[in-house]
């Protein structure tokens, strides 16, 4: 079956320090692959969007890579804040108008 | 500001009852859709409408309805054939099908 999983524990880490989020999926063939950043009571919002030709990607504090042979997309931030606590969803565009979501990794980032 | 409003923000919904949830945007997309997030799993597409008058099934289309009269409006009809409706639901629109996805702040629906 189709498959995208996130590590469903949520990630502690100090302030300052980098954390890295994983997303692995199994039989998707993706176009692209996106992270968006979601906090409680609210609508995602678009963060990074790598294609399939790209290794990695860059923009701000922010970086993306993405294995097509390991289907994995890490996401890391840099320098975290506690301003980065939130949830962070995986997303695949998959064809035509279909966008397949990650359930997410929650981050907590402490002073 | 261009934006996606979805209202309300909280709505309750009794036995037997059909309720609608607004989505409006000003970014003039095309594209514009609606996610069902339940705790613990990703967001679920339930419709979406590429263009005015017209929308397709999603993953979860059974006990919703929808409809595309003007290309800012996309509302959505959870039905009493929906027997699970308790979710947070959100509202997208994209300027084409392999843009990002612009989100609303969400509805979060119960059943009373």
């Amino acid at each position: 079956s189709q498959k995208i999983e996130q590590n469903s524990e949520a990630l502690n880490i100090q302030e300052g320090k980098t954390a890295t989020l994983t997303c692995n999926y199994t039989n998707y063939s993706p176009a692209y692959l996106q992270w968006y950043r979601q906090d409680p009571g609210r609508g995602p919002v678009f963060l990074l969007l790598i294609r399939e030709n790209e290794k990695e990607k860059r923009k701000e504090r922010l970086k993306v890579t993405f294995d097509t042979t390991l289907k994995q997309s890490l996401f890391h931030i840099t320098a975290s804040q506690p301003a980065d606590s939130a949830t962070y969803l995986c997303a695949l565009y998959t064809g035509g108008f279909k966008t397949i979501f990650g359930a997410g990794t929650r981050l907590f980032v402490k002073a | 500001d261009g934006g996606i409003t979805q209202s309300p923000k909280y709505l309750f919904r009794k036995e037997g009852q059909n309720v609608t949830l607004s989505c409006e945007q000003n970014l003039n997309h095309d594209a514009m859709y609606w996610y069902r997030q339940d705790p613990g799993q990703g967001l679920r597409l339930i419709y979406y409408s590429q263009i005015v008058n017209d929308f397709q099934k999603g993953d979860i289309a059974e006990g919703y309805s929808v409809s595309r009269e003007k290309k800012e409006s996309f509302p959505l009809t959870v039905t009493s054939a929906q027997k699970n409706p308790t979710a947070f639901y959100l509202c997208a629109s994209s300027r084409s099908s392999d843009e990002k996805l612009f989100f609303g702040s969400g509805t979060q629906l119960s059943v009373l």
